[in-house]
């Protein structure tokens, strides 16, 4: 069935480096959706890319999407302690249309 | 923006009880919503897929008499964790989409209901 890892599991780092995580769908996805959940919270939808190649930023946060609809990639400039959480990505199936969660980063920000 | 709520947002009960959780998309017409399932520090994992009028579609692993679903209308989806036990402790969170020609628009996800069995 589809699987969709995220790498690295964890990341610490020190307030104001940058960040990335890198997403990969053992399918092609229709669209591909980015969550960022806080411990006992619920995920909360951050982006969605639809298009291959497609990028998108949000301030400080750049989302990308591969160009064969396969992976896709969040990437945090300057990274601040605000930004701690764990970061999903979740995969709409062209097949099925099913989401699939990705593995989840959790990132750390040491002050 | 489009809402989902979910309820309760958390159960304590007794093993052997059938705990149910409702799932309301507030402002908009789910014909679709998800059933997921997360452990701590875990991913989410989907359970079921629930179409308004028909059947859910059951993940491979998902006991369909364990986890019943019901879809009885676009706004209403409910699963019932029947005669649970304490290996059934979970975060369970709902979500919301849309299918066809809306099948590219987010999911929308409820606030999820923490479970735990004693």
């Amino acid at each position: 069935g589809q699987q969709v890892m995220q790498i690295p599991q964890y990341q610490h780092v020190q307030e104001g480096e940058d960040f990335t995580t890198y997403c990969n769908s053992s399918t092609t996805l229709s669209n591909i959706q980015w969550y960022k959940q806080r411990p006992g919270g619920h995920p909360v939808f951050l982006i969605q890319l639809v298009k291959s190649g497609e990028v998108k930023k949000q301030k400080r946060l750049t989302f990308q999407f591969g160009e064969a609809k396969k992976n896709s990639s969040l990437h945090i400039t300057a990274t601040q302690t605000t930004d701690v959480g764990t970061y999903f990505c979740a995969g709409r199936s062209q097949r099925t249309y099913k989401y699939i969660f990705g593995t989840g980063t959790r990132l750390k920000v040491l002050a | 923006g489009a809402v989902v709520s979910q309820h309760p947002s958390r159960v304590i009960c007794k093993s052997g009880t059938s705990v149910k959780i409702e799932c309301r998309s507030l402002d908009f017409q789910a014909t679709t919503m998800f059933w997921y399932r997360q452990f701590p520090k875990q991913s989410l994992m989907l359970m079921a897929t629930s179409n308004e009028g028909s059947k859910a579609t059951y993940e491979q692993g998902v006991e369909k008499d364990k986890f019943l679903i019901n879809h009885a209308s676009l706004t209403l989806s409910t699963l019932t964790v029947t005669s649970a036990h304490p290996e059934d402790s979970s975060f369970y969170i709902c979500s919301a989409a849309g299918t066809g020609a809306f099948s590219n628009q987010p999911q929308h996800f409820g606030d999820g209901t923490r479970l735990s069995i004693l």
